[in-house]
């Protein structure tokens, strides 16, 4: 069956330093990957999406990378802040539409 | 805001209640969404609907019975629920269903069964 794997439940980084988060899959072929980030109490919100045929993916302080050889994508926060503090949601979608979410993984800035 | 707004934002209820949660969504969107978030567990989802038309049921129990009125508004009645059915239920809308759209999620309605 599809599995989904975020590397971590937690992550715990110093401000201003790189958070790197995982997304790994096993037996799926997405069309594309979707991140959010969703605060305690609230409903997920997207972030990034980047399609199967593209290695890279920016938008301001974020980079998404998606090897679909090694089955992993990778979530970059450079000069992270404690603002940035949240659970990340990595998320799989095929050609039928559905996406399949992964656990999440709660990254935590201190100052 | 996410132009989806859900109530109640928290419920109680007990096993014999009957209560209904709320979705409106101001998109414009054809598609709407019930997932359910259970602590440590990944979104699940429950009910796709299409242009008001229900394109997906993932096996969830009878105990819980959605409704499309119209594109812009989603319920989800329940009734006889179990406790382990206490989680974070989000609706979500994208402009199409079967597309590679990012979803708009509301804040969810927390549930508690007693």
């Amino acid at each position: 069956s599809q599995k989904i794997e975020q590397n971590s439940e937690a992550l715990n980084i110093q401000e201003g330093k790189t958070a790197t988060l995982t997304c790994n899959y096993t037996n799926y072929s997405p069309a594309y990957l979707q991140w959010y980030r969703q605060d305690p109490g609230r409903g997920p919100v997207f972030l990034l999406l980047i399609r199967e045929n593209e290695k890279e993916k920016r938008k301001e302080r974020l980079k998404v990378t998606f090897d679909t050889t090694l089955k992993q994508s990778l979530f970059h926060i450079t000069a992270s802040q404690p603002a940035d503090s949240a659970t990340y949601l990595c998320a799989l979608g095929g050609s039928q539409g559905n996406l399949i979410f992964g656990k999440g993984t709660k990254l935590s800035v201190k100052p | 805001e996410t132009g989806v707004t859900q109530t109640p934002r928290h419920l109680v209820m007990g096993m014999t209640n009957k209560k209904s949660l709320k979705c409106e969504q101001h998109l414009g969107h054809n598609a709407m969404y019930w997932y359910k978030q259970s602590a440590k567990k990944p979104l699940e989802l429950m009910f796709v609907y299409s242009l008001e038309e229900r394109v997906e049921n993932n096996s969830v129990p009878s105990r819980f019975s959605p409704e499309c009125p119209n594109s812009s508004h989603l319920f989800l009645h329940l009734h006889t629920l179990q406790p382990e059915d206490s989680a974070l239920y989000l609706c979500a809308s994208s402009p199409f269903f079967d597309s590679n759209e990012k979803l708009f999620f509301g804040s969810g309605t927390q549930l508690s069964v007693l």
